[in-house]
């Protein structure tokens, strides 16, 4: 069975310019989150997903940041008009329900280099 | 709100050494309790959890006893090995929530 999957591995792109990260949850997962890691900050929550809802979108950093999830599996993080300050490595994990207890498997995560 | 703190690192010990990580929360409800590991060009993946006061999780020779009285999640492994090396993140999840929220991890280093 496949883990998650995150692509692309790396990304350096110049500030301003967009960029879309893409998750693919373990297959019948329902719960989908994004986190941020950086050195600063360590593990931020961003955003997360049940099914195709963002019943919690709280940690999203600015309006810059937005994310979707369709067909109740890929999702696709966008960050608009990058900053510097975005560099980090996103991650992305999945659930089987969302439950309180439940184990989070994690992608390999995309690290985004903001030149 | 929710948070963890853990102790600060870098760690190194040798081979066959006790390990102890030292973690504590701050919750408003009745947090799941977890403790996460990241090898070296890996990503996170679960080491043990617990999910209600007393209980004792365990995997890899790694234990954690959830202790609401010391609101507290300390990890130990009684002999390590240098395929030990890595971050432990602790982390919960709280009642009616679902985000993990994560301490700022405990980089270990065990020599042969």
């Amino acid at each position: 069975g496949a883990g998650v999957s995150q692509s692309p591995s790396n990304k350096v792109t110049e500030k301003g310019k967009d960029v879309e990260l893409r998750c693919d949850p373990i297959s019948g997962h329902t719960a989908l989150y994004w986190y941020r890691q950086s050195l600063g900050q360590g593990l931020e929550f961003l955003i997360y997903f049940q099914g195709n809802s963002a019943p919690d979108k709280s940690g999203l950093p600015s309006d810059r940041f937005s994310a979707e999830r369709t067909g109740g599996s890929v999702s696709t993080l966008t960050i608009q008009r990058t900053q510097q300050e975005d560099s980090a490595v996103y991650l992305c994990a999945s659930s089987l329900v969302g439950d309180r207890g439940d184990e989070q498997f994690f992608g390999p995560g995309t690290r985004l280099t903001v030149l | 709100g929710n948070s963890v703190t853990q102790m600060e690192g870098p760690v190194t010990l040798s081979e066959e050494a006790f390990l102890t990580i030292n973690c504590t929360y701050t919750a408003t409800g009745y947090p799941s309790l977890f403790w996460y590991v990241q090898y070296p060009g890996e990503g996170l993946q679960l080491l043990l959890k617990a999910t209600k006061a007393d209980d004792k999780g365990s995997n890899k020779g790694f234990e954690a006893t959830y202790r609401k009285e010391t609101t507290s999640f300390h990890l130990e492994k009684g002999s390590v090995q240098v395929s030990d090396s890595a971050v432990y993140f602790c982390a919960l999840s709280d009642r009616g929530d679902y985000k993990l929220s994560f301490g700022a991890g405990t980089t270990v280093t065990v020599r042969a």
